[in-house]
C-alpha cells in the first residue's frame, strides 16, 4: 500500500547529539503520528499532531506538522543511549474511509554511548 | 492513552496449523486493528475488526487465512490460519482511544512457523 517517505532510513550518532528525521508525502494528512518502537516491542505513541503548522514537544523530543500538510518532522535533543529504536511516522486523513494509518518505512536510530 | 495486552506475546508452530492471537483494551476504544510487521520491516494494515460484524480486509489478504472477531468494543482475536513459513512475523493488534484520533499499540505477537 502507499507509503510515508521517511528519511533517514537509518542514523548514527553519539550520545548528546541532537538529532532530526522527516515524513514527506505527495497528499495532505490531517493527523500526524510518531511512533517509537524498540526491539520485540509495539510502537510506543511520542507525539500526535493535529493542527497544520502545530509545533508539539514531549520531554526532549519536538515534532511540527508541516503547514502545507504533507509534511512532519520529529527532532531529539541531547540523545541518550535509550533513545535507541525504530522511529516511524503515520499520516491519516480524516472522513469516511479515510480512517487508515499510512506509515513511513521507519527511521533505525543507533547512538554510541 | 489506552493500554492494549495482546496474548500469546510468542510463538513457535508447526506448518499446517492455525493460531489464535488475543487482544484487550482497558478503556473504551471505537476502532481496533490488526497489523503485520514482517522483519526489518514497517507495519501492514491486514484488516479493521469491527464489532459485531465481519472485518474490513485489506488487499492481499482474506478472512479464510485471517479470520477475525471481535465481539465487543474492547476484545478482538485474529487468527492465522494453515501457516506456512512465510506467515513468521509480528502481529500487532491496534485501536483509536474513543474521542481522539490517536491510535495506540499492543506489545505485539512474534509468531514462527517451522
Amino acid at each position: 500500500g502507499q507509503q510515508l517517505n521517511q528519511s533517514p532510513q537509518s542514523m548514527f550518532i553519539q550520545e548528546g547529539e541532537d538529532v532530526s528525521m522527516n515524513c514527506t508525502s505527495s497528499s495532505i494528512f490531517n493527523t500526524w503520528l510518531w511512533y517509537k518502537q524498540d526491539p520485540g516491542e509495539g510502537p510506543v505513541l511520542l507525539i500526535a499532531l493535529y493542527k497544520a503548522g502545530e509545533l508539539t514537544s514531549n520531554g526532549r523530543l519536538t515534532a511540527q506538522f508541516g503547514i502545507t500538510r504533507k509534511d512532519s518532522f520529529l527532532n531529539i535533543s541531547a540523545s541518550i543511549p535509550s533513545d535507541v529504536g525504530i522511529y516511524f511516522c503515520a499520516g491519516r486523513r480524516s472522513g469516511g474511509s479515510n480512517y487508515k494509518l499510512t506509515f513511513g518505512k521507519g527511521t533505525l536510530l543507533t547512538v554510541n554511548p | 492513552s489506552a493500554v492494549i495486552s495482546q496474548k500469546p506475546s510468542r510463538d513457535i508452530c508447526q506448518r499446517g496449523t492455525s493460531l489464535t492471537i488475543q487482544c484487550q483494551v482497558d478503556s473504551q476504544v471505537t476502532m481496533m486493528f490488526w497489523y503485520r510487521q514482517q522483519p526489518g520491516q514497517s507495519l501492514t494494515l491486514i484488516a479493521t475488526a469491527n464489532q459485531g460484524s465481519e472485518a474490513t480486509y485489506e488487499s492481499g489478504f482474506v478472512i479464510d487465512k485471517f479470520p477475525i472477531s471481535r465481539p465487543n468494543l474492547t476484545f478482538s482475536t485474529l487468527t492465522v490460519s494453515n501457516m506456512s513459513p512465510e506467515d513468521s512475523s509480528i502481529y500487532l493488534c491496534s485501536a483509536d482511544r474513543i474521542g481522539t484520533d490517536t491510535q495506540y499499540f499492543g506489545p505485539g505477537t512474534r509468531l514462527t512457523v517451522l
